[in-house]
């Protein structure tokens, strides 16, 4: 089975921090993906990439960079925190691959982070 | 522009009744894909169903179904005898052929079954 895995559930951090937030999956998908998720606005994309050190700006990407050097593994990094950026963050990953499972995005267990 | 609706944000019902989410969709392009996910209180997304644009036939999964209507652009999913263990939050969201595109999801359904 796919497993995609994040660094950490819960994460507290200060304001002004450089946050580094971390998914890896397992199953050599190309596409890999960031949401936030907040109450009442659903899953937001912040950046995703289609391939190594390639990435793409989503929906929110002001506040949030990413890095891609290997093909498992995707980074979030909030280079300042800031309260505002307190949210619960999905990765996510999906592959190009024809077949019953094309496209179909597969989630980590989230990260609630937590700005003071 | 590519949108999902869903224009339910929480329903309550008790246990063994039949409930039914609705998902509206936006789209220019004539290949798409539907997507539900299940996200229950663990917070991980969990895959239900993908249902392509040519293949308009309703699915049923054990007490799960699924009504797509491509003329009302449509993804509707229905839990028959919801379980205590159906409350989750529930989302849909559309994709394109081009597989190398995100996911463009509602911002979801929650749904609490009362014992």
């Amino acid at each position: 089975d796919v497993k995609v895995t994040q660094s950490s559930r819960y994460l507290v951090k200060r304001t002004g921090e450089k946050v580094f937030l971390e998914c890896v999956q397992d199953m050599d998908h190309e596409n890999m993906f960031w949401y936030r998720q907040d109450p009442g606005l659903g899953l937001r994309l912040i950046y995703f990439s289609y391939d190594v050190k390639m990435k793409e700006k989503g929906d929110i990407p002001e506040g949030y960079s990413v890095s891609r050097e290997k093909k498992e593994r995707f980074s979030l990094i909030l280079e300042s925190a800031s309260t505002n950026q307190t949210s619960m963050y999905l990765c996510a990953s999906s592959s190009l691959l024809a077949g019953a499972r094309y496209n179909e995005q597969f989630f980590g267990p989230g990260t609630r982070l937590t700005v003071l | 522009a590519q949108k999902v609706t869903q224009a339910q944000t929480e329903i309550s019902v008790v246990e063994k009744e039949d409930v039914t989410l609705d998902c509206v969709y936006e789209t220019r392009d004539t290949t798409y894909y539907l997507f539900w996910y299940k996200q229950p209180p663990s917070g991980e997304l969990v895959f239900l169903i993908r249902r392509n644009s040519f293949d308009e036939q309703n699915e049923i999964s054990g007490r799960y179904s699924w009504n797509f209507q491509k003329s009302t652009s449509s993804f509707n999913f229905t839990i028959t005898a919801s379980q205590v263990v159906d409350s989750a939050v529930y989302f849909c969201a559309l994709s394109f052929r081009r597989g190398n595109t995100p996911l463009v999801f509602g911002k979801g359904t929650r749904l609490s079954v009362i014992a």
